[in-house]
């Protein structure tokens, strides 16, 4: 799986929308990106992936460049649940493993 | 409800004493997993399962079994734990549909102590 880079921490002001960058330079073609966040020690939730198209579900939207070496997701309007630490990966293939690197702390401010 | 569940969610126990933590989902998933979550180490895969009897090992699968008797429980087996398997433990679960990869449902998680 393609190496993900992401910024350690990231501040949002609530009810502003968030956009939360991944660099993921080396992904192959058959390679997915996928988001899952991990609100302080609870076990990760999926949040979306997408392939080549941009994505909107009712969670967030993914924006996939057209070169697919970089993504952004964003939450439209951000709130104090959404605290919490991001992770963006790159998966495909017939791996089924997730492997989550440092991820992004998201921080949404009063 | 659509849910993994791990039992028991703490666990403090002692050194060489045996422990198993249940895993199991209510979704009719094929792909099972097990991830351990250290701090600066992320989360890092143990175990998984592809299906009922196949089960492969992980980037971390020292000191730790599983088993896949039925399609929805997963456990993990620490038959001599030592204190370095301290740690905050995750089940995962996902459909198996061909290339196009699913989400993955994971547990509340289990964190174990082991003095």
């Amino acid at each position: 799986d393609a190496k993900t880079t992401q910024p350690t921490s990231m501040d949002c002001a609530e009810g502003r929308a968030a956009n939360l960058p991944c660099n993921h330079s080396t992904i192959s073609g058959n390679e997915y990106v996928y988001w899952y966040r991990q609100i302080h020690s609870q076990g990760p939730q999926y949040i979306i992936h997408g392939l080549k198209n941009n994505e909107t579900n009712e969670m967030a939207s993914l924006i996939i460049t057209e070169d697919r070496k970089s993504s952004t997701l964003i939450l439209p309007h951000a709130t104090l649940r959404d605290t919490a630490v991001y992770y963006c990966i790159a998966r495909g293939g017939s791996n089924y493993k997730l492997t989550f690197g440092k991820g992004t702390l998201l921080t949404v401010n009063p | 409800e659509a849910q993994v569940t791990q039992n028991p969610r703490y666990l403090i126990t002692v050194t060489g004493k045996k422990l198993t933590v249940t895993c199991s989902q209510n979704m009719n998933h094929e792909y099972m997993s097990w991830y351990r979550q250290d701090p600066g180490l992320g989360l890092r895969q143990i175990y998984y399962s592809m299906n009922v009897e196949v089960t492969d090992k992980g980037d971390v699968p020292e000191g730790y079994k599983v088993s896949r008797k039925e399609k929805r429980n997963f456990p993990l087996i620490l038959e001599s734990p030592s204190p370095n398997q301290t740690s905050l433990y995750f089940c995962a679960s996902s459909l198996v549909q061909g290339t196009i990869y699913n989400e993955q449902f994971f547990g509340p998680g289990t964190r174990l102590t082991v003095l």
